[in-house]
């Protein structure tokens, strides 16, 4: 049973506009969340992530935005670079500390 | 720190035979975890290790699988017998939990990913 959800396993940007990554989870105790960008022959890279107690955190180009009632994260990368095109995941942690992951996202940005 | 170090890069091995995968995480981290990378499922979590104990091993798909963590700097996931359907790419990562200057509890950090073992069986 996937309890973090990524629903749209690929996205196409133009270079400079805004990239919008989903992400839905099912846990109620996840209190940690996390995403990570994958280039293709490497390991997942940690990029960026929140803890439960904030709905928002911001690091440069990438914000990550939490919905809790929704339990709903979203990534938002401006202005996105070429650079970027990877897959991303999304990640979740409760107290147990295992992380849960999504199945990817494959974002293109085109020049 | 090397970061999580992982090998073999890719394994090609036939039905039937055993493989070992193997893992050196980053030096001070007290978890370890094992994933296997796929279309279907993104990054499944095999089992994990706190200081060197397993944990979790629910994710472990078949008795062929096991995985044992002898000490701090070194684990190893193997199948045994391997079938074609086991090919992905397996990752390791670790993760600690750090001291907060403030005192009180301490702070999960993000796990670090080792480069994968492409594991082909054919």
């Amino acid at each position: 049973d996937q309890q973090v959800k990524q629903n749209s396993p690929s996205l196409s940007v133009q270079e400079g506009r805004i990239s919008i990554l989903n992400c839905d989870y099912t846990n109620s105790m996840f209190d940690y969340f996390l995403w990570y960008k994958k280039y293709p022959a490497e390991g997942p890279t940690f990029l960026i992530s929140i803890s439960s107690i904030k709905d928002k955190n911001e690091d440069g180009r990438f914000t990550v935005f939490l919905n809790k009632s929704a339990k709903h994260l979203s990534l938002h990368i401006v202005p996105s670079q070429p650079g970027d095109s990877a897959v991303y995941f999304c990640a979740a942690s409760a107290l147990g500390n295992q992380f849960y992951f999504g199945t990817g996202t494959s974002l293109t940005v085109i020049p | 720190d090397a970061g999580v170090i992982q090998s073999p890069r890719h394994e090609v091995t036939e039905m039937g035979q055993e493989v070992t995968l193997r893992c050196k995480p980053i030096s001070g981290h007290d978890y370890l975890f094992w994933y296997r990378q796929t279309m279907m499922r993104g990054l499944e979590l095999l089992i994990y290790f706190n200081n060197n104990v397993p944990i979790d091993d629910s994710g472990m798909p078949e008795d062929r699988f096991s995985a044992k963590m002898p000490n701090a700097s070194f684990s190893t996931l193997k199948i045994q017998p391997s079938e074609p359907r086991d090919s992905a790419v397996y990752f390791c990562a670790s993760s600690s939990r750090e001291a907060q200057p403030t005192g009180g509890e301490r702070k999960r950090t993000e796990a670090f990913f080792g480069q994968g073992t492409r594991l082909t069986v054919v």
